[in-house]
C-alpha cells in the first residue's frame, strides 16, 4: 500500500527563519511521482512541484528547495528565509502505479506559522 | 490552477437532502479527480472519471455517492441524502494525461466546502 508521513504536525517559526518539513513515503512501485502543495488560508490548493522517482536532483526555485532521498525514502521541503505569507498547511503527496490507478496519496499535511 | 472551475464554493444542506457539486475541468483536459478533505486531515482520494467512464471508485462510499463525467457539461459529484459526517471541503483535479506515469501535474479548483445542518 501507498502512505505518505508528515510527521510534523505543526511549526511555527519567527519571519526570516529557514524551516524544513519533512515527508516521507512508501511504496511498492518502482515509478511513482512525488508533490508538494501549499495551502494557504483562503483554502484553495497551489502546486509546488512534481518530481519523478528516477530524478534524485535536488531543486531550487526561488526561497523553495526540496531535497528528494531515495534511501531513505524522503522528500523533504525547505523555505529559507520564511515570510508570514509563507504560513499555510503544507502537503506532501504520492502517485504511482499501483493497480493501474493514478490518484494522489496525501500526507496529513504540516500547519506552517510564519510570525512576524 | 485558476481555469478548474468548481461551483458553488460554499453549499448548505440540511440532512437528508442532495448535495450536488459541479467541476468544470480546464480546457483540453480530459480526466478529473475527486478528492475530500475532512476538518484538519489531508485530502483523500474519491473517485478517478474520464470523459464519460468511471476509471477508479475506491475510494467513494458505497452508498449515497456518485459521480459523472458526461461528454458534454462538467463533472457532477452527487450526494444523496447528506448526513453530517459529510460536511467536508471537495475538490477537484483535472489533468491532460493523468497523474501517473507519463502524466502532467494534476491542477486543483478552490473545491466546495459542503456544511449539512
Amino acid at each position: 500500500a501507498q502512505k505518505v508521513t508528515q510527521a510534523q504536525t505543526e511549526i511555527s517559526v519567527v519571519e526570516k527563519e529557514d524551516v524544513t518539513l519533512d515527508c516521507v513515503y512508501e511504496t511498492r512501485d518502482t515509478t511513482y511521482y512525488l508533490f508538494w502543495y501549499k495551502q494557504p488560508p483562503s483554502g484553495e490548493l497551489v502546486f509546488l512541484i512534481r518530481r519523478n522517482s528516477f530524478d534524485e536532483q535536488n531543486e531550487i526555485s526561488g526561497r523553495y528547495s526540496w531535497n528528494f532521498q531515495k534511501s531513505t525514502s524522503s522528500f523533504n521541503f525547505t523555505i529559507t528565509a520564511s515570510q508570514v505569507v509563507d504560513s499555510a498547511v503544507y502537503f506532501c503527496a504520492l502517485s504511482g502505479t499501483q493497480g493501474g490507478s493514478e490518484k494522489l496519496v496525501f500526507g496529513k499535511g504540516t500547519k506552517l506559522t510564519v510570525n512576524p | 490552477n485558476a481555469g478548474v472551475m468548481q461551483n458553488p464554493r460554499h453549499l448548505v444542506r440540511r440532512r437528508g437532502q442532495e448535495a450536488r457539486l459541479r467541476c468544470s475541468p480546464m480546457k483540453g483536459h480530459s480526466h478529473v479527480y475527486w478528492y475530500r478533505q475532512l476538518p484538519e486531515e489531508g485530502l483523500k482520494f474519491m473517485v478517478y472519471l474520464q470523459k464519460e467512464n468511471i476509471i477508479d471508485e475506491s475510494g467513494m462510499p458505497k452508498e449515497r455517492f456518485s459521480a459523472e463525467f458526461p461528454k458534454e457539461g462538467p463533472s457532477i459529484l452527487r450526494i444523496q441524502q447528506v448526513v453530517r459526517g459529510d460536511s467536508a471541503a471537495y475538490f477537484c483535479a483535472s489533468s491532460h494525461f493523468g497523474q501517473g506515469i507519463g502524466g502532467t501535474e494534476a491542477f486543483f479548483g478552490q473545491g466546495t466546502r459542503l456544511t449539512v445542518v
